[in-house]
């Protein structure tokens, strides 16, 4: 299964909303995580099974989707956000996406 | 707490062959199944190994991209996973990161990396 990641940078404003989205190539089943990675940094786990939140991850990170449309939402953009999201289906093998880098404006 | 910490990555000549370590802490190794994901200078994520825990036989599974020059293998009573890599290519340069997965099938925990770099 291939991810496609959309957009590849985005740039928004401290307080934004901002949306992520990761479409598969086939149907995921909801076998969707999200990772963000900051730079020099090994990737840390934020959602998993489409819409949970890893432990310890701050509420203002939602998932959905379903099929083979998926979402990442920030509901209120932090500078400590500033980081490359990648998608990861785990329904059929693992795969990842090709990241979205998030800027701050 | 769970902890992961890489080793044995650095600059290799292509052709030949190195051993990367993964030494864990904080968790029941043994019940878990380890991976291993690479990342090339500024590119995304490949998982490249698996390893399942005994109840599942020690099953391996490995990416297209790398099937018959990596070989994974792990030492429950040491908590450690080990990637050994031949036949190295310039492709192969990147991170390396050992994770472990957990039980909803998601890569959890994560080390911080090995360097491997390819080049004569």
């Amino acid at each position: 299964i291939q991810l496609t990641q959309s957009p590849s940078l985005l740039s928004a404003s401290v307080g934004d909303r901002v949306t992520l989205s990761c479409k598969g190539s086939q149907n995921i089943n909801n076998y969707l995580a999200w990772y963000q990675q900051k730079l020099g940094e090994a990737p840390k786990l934020l959602i998993y099974n489409t819409n949970s939140l890893q432990t310890g991850i701050p509420s203002r990170f939602s998932g959905s989707g379903s099929g083979t449309d998926y979402t990442l939402t920030i509901s209120s953009l932090q500078p400590e956000d500033v980081a490359t999201y990648f998608c990861y289906q785990y329904n059929n093998g693992y795969t990842f996406g090709s990241g979205t880098k998030l800027e701050i404006k | 707490e769970v902890k992961l910490e890489e080793s044995g990555g650095g600059l290799v000549q292509p052709g030949m062959s190195v051993k990367l370590s993964c030494a864990t802490s904080g968790f029941t190794f043994s019940d878990y199944w380890m991976e291993w994901v690479r990342q090339a200078p500024g590119k995304g994520l490949e998982w490249v190994a698996e390893i399942r825990n005994k109840a599942n036989n020690y099953a391996t599974y490995y990416g297209k991209s790398v099937k018959g020059r990596f070989t994974i293998s792990r030492d429950d009573s040491k908590s450690i996973v080990y990637l050994q890599v031949n036949s190295i290519r310039s492709e192969d340069t990147g991170i390396y990161y050992c994770t472990r997965l957990s039980r909803n099938y998601v890569m959890d925990a994560w080390g911080q990396g090995a360097s491997v770099t390819v080049s004569s």
